[in-house]
């Protein structure tokens, strides 16, 4: 396990759900990202916060909302989601936004819209 | 838009085998390259990381180089094991955003 964590592991919802994704970063980093990691794609960036301030918004539709609440927590809420959003969903923290820094991801939560 | 390809996309070997994956981009303004690994199901493992100021990084059986002018990066792994099957996904940083390959399977048979 690394320094990122992510609860749950797996989530099953349906379309008219509500629910949120968290992860929590150990490692006194300063920025949190969302990944997306749909089958058979490439891991698709979503969101960047850099001292919860919300530096990237990668054209993510609205029924993703991001929330960061301090440099340790991110949360990624749900509501309406299509079965097309179903994916790994994939945190990862950096020690700030310097490009030259290493990310380093969580295990990352396994969703599935029915 | 960056553009990252990882050839081939699947690869199956004996055990004792060397392992060579590539890695090309587009854009070579990158400021580093990395290497994960990913088992099925779970997160990425952070295996290498070379600046674009570096031409190559070495970890255990693990040696990674960097071509940038080119657009190239190898991950060479010396005497696969069984343990070695994941996937092998490259990415590559251009500000504060990482781009990713699609990934390299591999399967070390025993």
């Amino acid at each position: 396990e690394t320094g990122v964590t992510q609860t749950p592991r797996h989530l099953v919802m349906g379309m008219t759900n509500k629910k949120s994704l968290k992860c929590e970063q150990h490692l006194g980093h300063n920025a949190m990202y969302w990944y997306k990691q749909s089958a058979k794609k490439p891991l698709e960036l979503m969101f960047v916060y850099s001292l919860e301030e919300r530096v990237e918004n990668n054209s993510v539709p609205s029924r993703f909302s991001p929330e960061c609440p301090n440099s340790s927590h991110l949360f990624l809420h749900l509501h309406t989601l299509q079965p097309e959003d179903s994916a790994l969903y994939l945190c990862a923290s950096s020690q700030d936004t310097n490009p030259h820094n290493e990310q380093f991801f969580g295990p990352g939560t396994r969703l599935t819209v029915l | 838009k960056q553009e990252v390809t990882q050839i081939p996309a699947a690869l199956s070997v004996p055990e004792g085998e060397n392992l060579v994956l590539n890695c090309s981009f587009t854009d070579s303004a990158i400021y580093n390259l990395q290497w994960f690994r990913q088992d099925p199901g779970k997160g990425l493992t952070s295996l290498l990381l070379i600046q674009s100021s570096q031409r190559e990084q070495t970890s255990g059986r693990l040696n990674a180089s960097l071509d940038k002018s080119s657009g190239r990066s190898t991950l060479y792994i010396a005497a696969s094991q069984p343990g070695d099957s994941a996937t092998y996904l490259c990415a590559v940083s251009n500000d504060y955003k990482l781009s990713f390959g699609a990934g390299t399977t591999v399967t070390v048979r025993a």
